[in-house]
């Protein structure tokens, strides 16, 4: 069975520090896909990337960089000097091929307060 | 292109209304799926559908019905509400010919049933 854990609830920081979100995830299938989705304040669902299982490259974007490790199933999130735009709820997302790609499971979110 | 829309954006019901909650894309996408977030669970997903006339239960199904007409449509119908499915309902799509790509989400439609 696919889950998805995101032991941090709440995170507050100040701005301009680093700050990593966790997601631990399961799955039985060697094929998968793992996600990453901001909720701002707005309450939109934003992407933020994917990253398939056979894929461990780390992948950098501006101030945010993903560390996908199979070895220890986790997909962490890091963002590099934060902001206060940076507040906002993060989901970590699964989705297997077991189930034909057509289940996304979420983790419970991380809220990240960022502070001036 | 409008993406993902869904109406209402907020709803006020009283317990055994029904109600149907609203979800079109105009990106010709095959799939379409509907979550419900709550405090603390994340997203859940109650029902999808890979294409007109098919449609599958998700994790929390109950209570919950859908049908897929048309490909840019997919209503979720609340046939007798309860206040357990007090929620924020999201509606998804994407191309089903893209498996690894990323969900698109409408708005959101913030449901309270009192």
């Amino acid at each position: 069975a696919q889950k998805v854990t995101q032991a941090q609830t709440e995170i507050s920081v100040v701005e301009k520090e680093d700050v990593t979100l966790d997601c631990v995830y399961e799955t039985r299938d060697t094929t998968y896909y793992l996600f990453w989705y901001k909720q701002p304040p707005s309450g939109e669902l934003v992407f933020l990337i994917r990253r398939n299982s056979f894929d461990e490259q780390n992948e950098i974007s501006g101030r945010y960089s993903w560390n996908f490790q199979k070895s220890t199933s986790s997909f962490n999130f890091t963002i590099t000097a934060s902001q206060v735009v940076d507040s906002a709820v993060y989901f970590c997302a699964l989705s297997e091929e077991g189930t034909g790609f057509q289940k996304l499971v979420f983790g419970t979110g991380t809220r990240l307060l960022v502070s001036p | 292109n409008a993406g993902v829309t869904q109406t209402p954006k907020f709803q006020v019901l009283k317990t055994g209304q029904s109600m149907t909650l609203q979800c079109a894309q105009d990106m010709n996408h095959e799939y379409m799926s509907w979550y419900r977030q709550d405090p603390g669970m994340g997203l859940r997903l109650i029902h999808y559908s890979v294409g007109a006339g098919i449609t599958d239960q998700g994790e929390v199904p109950n209570g919950y019905n859908v049908s897929r007409s048309t490909t840019e449509d997919f209503p979720l119908r609340l046939l007798s509400a309860a206040p357990s499915q007090t929620s924020v309902y999201f509606c998804a799509s994407r191309s089903t010919g893209q498996v690894n790509y990323e969900q698109y989400f409408g708005p959101g439609t913030r449901l309270t049933v009192t």
